[in-house]
């Protein structure tokens, strides 16, 4: 069973600084990671893709893969109250191509 | 608007029901996916289909079933025998499985009586 790891948290940050966010995965060949975004009571939404090594940037948010030690983390900047909640962390099951594999999310709070 | 509908929003089953829960989508995605959340708890599996009238199952299939009469619709039975329902289920889809992102719905809070 493939595994993807991130800290159960929560993560507290104040207003406006750095919130940072790991997740591991076991799977060696896996091409693809994808960070969700989930509210209390919501259902997850699509925040970041990405497919290469090195960070990717949208807005206040960045990517950064290491493939080589297979880690997968998302900076948020300039953190707000509105970005508390649930983070996931998804890596495709490679053997079994059609799923994807979730991490269990880490909690994060932002305090203004 | 192209996206994911699912209901009910709320369900609640007495026990020893069978209950169907909607999942509509209009992004002309080929995959669909079912997943269960419990509080405080990740996503797990429970059945995907990537082209209508093939479906495989998940990690958790045992007591639930599934169909995909049409590109648009996937549909999920929790029966009763999954002998503990009650949780946040979650549909998505996305445009043809594998590496692609999945987008999700909004969810139906199932609970037993």
């Amino acid at each position: 069973q493939k595994e993807v790891e991130q800290n159960s948290g929560p993560l507290s940050v104040p207003e406006g600084a750095i919130a940072s966010l790991n997740c591991t995965y076991s799977d060696r060949g896996s091409q693809s990671f994808f960070w969700y975004r989930q509210y209390s009571g919501k259902s997850p939404e699509l925040i970041m893709s990405i497919y290469s090594n090195g960070d990717k940037e949208d807005g206040r948010f960045t990517a950064q893969l290491n493939k080589a030690s297979q880690y997968v983390s998302l900076l948020i900047r300039d953190s707000q109250p509105s970005d508390s909640a649930t983070y996931l962390c998804a890596v495709p099951d490679m053997e079994y191509g059609n799923k994807l594999v979730f991490g269990a999310g880490t909690i994060l709070r932002v305090k203004s | 608007d192209g996206g994911i509908t699912q209901s009910p929003k709320y369900l609640f089953r007495k026990e020893g029901q069978n209950v169907t829960l909607s999942c509509e989508q209009n992004l002309n995605h080929d995959a669909m996916y079912w997943y269960r959340q419990d509080p405080g708890q990740g996503l797990r599996l429970i059945y995907y289909s990537q082209i209508v009238n093939d479906f495989q199952k998940g990690d958790i299939a045992e007591g639930y079933s599934v169909s995909r009469e049409k590109k648009e619709s996937f549909p999920l039975t929790v029966t009763s025998a999954q002998k503990n329902p009650t949780a946040f289920y979650l549909c998505a889809s996305s445009l043809a499985g594998g590496l692609d992102e999945q987008f999700f719905g909004p969810g139906t809070r199932l609970t037993v009586l």
